[in-house]
């Protein structure tokens, strides 16, 4: 079966430092990738999919980035950290084989910055 | 462009009482996929179900009952004899099939099932 595993669960950093929360998949290949936020109280916000390796588009700008190196790892950074990236950061997956398939997550990241 | 619209922010209720969330979308696509996710306190989104456009059978899992119905744009959720596990997030969402496949949310129901 396939899993997803998303870490740390929490962290806590200063304004200004670099981030780097990681997501790895197993159990399928090429799956597609997804980064979220989530403010807290409010809804999802997707900040990245990824449809294969090296392949990344974002869906707001901002102060954040994202890699996949391998077919199932996706990495989220920042060089710098504004206190506005607080949040939940949830990563997930689906299926790329055909539509309507369904997102799994990860148990997500708590970031705050102080 | 395609939206889903949640209007109850939050609702409370007590053990044992049935309960709907409402989820109202709207796309341009004829094929579409609608899905509702549970996020309990400990954060994690959990897949309940999905349904596709063509497809307008109720469906029933346990205490969960889904209601799809496409003259109203609607897919609402009912939960029968809530239990304070039920006490989450819970959201709906749509992807078309054209483009990427995302997932567009909507902004989630809280609810409180209380003892």
């Amino acid at each position: 079966s396939q899993t997803i595993h998303q870490w740390p669960a929490t962290l806590v950093q200063p304004v200004g430092s670099p981030l780097s929360l990681e997501c790895t998949v197993e159990g399928t290949s090429n799956p597609n990738l997804y980064w979220y936020r989530q403010a807290a109280g409010r809804g999802l916000q997707l900040l990245f999919y990824s449809v294969g390796i090296g392949q990344i588009s974002s869906e707001v700008p901002q102060n954040l980035s994202a890699s996949r190196p391998q077919d199932r790892q996706f990495i989220l950074s920042s060089k710098k950290l504004l206190l506005s990236d607080s949040g939940f950061y949830l990563c997930a997956w689906s299926n790329s084989d055909r539509f309507g398939q369904p997102q799994h997550f990860g148990d997500g990241t708590r970031l705050s910055i102080l | 462009a395609q939206k889903v619209t949640q209007a109850q922010t939050e609702i409370s209720v007590v053990e044992k009482e049935d309960v709907t969330l409402d989820c109202v979308y709207e796309t341009r696509d004829t094929t579409y996929y609608l899905f509702w996710y549970k996020q309990p306190p400990s954060g994690e989104l959990v897949f309940l179900i999905r349904r596709n456009s063509f497809d307008e059978q109720n469906e029933i899992s346990g205490r969960y009952s889904w209601n799809f119905q496409k003259s109203t744009s609607s897919f609402n959720f009912t939960i029968t004899a809530s239990q304070v596990v039920d006490s989450a997030v819970y959201f709906c969402a749509l992807s078309g099939i054209t483009g990427f496949q995302k997932l567009v949310f909507g902004t989630g129901t809280r609810l409180l099932v209380s003892p």
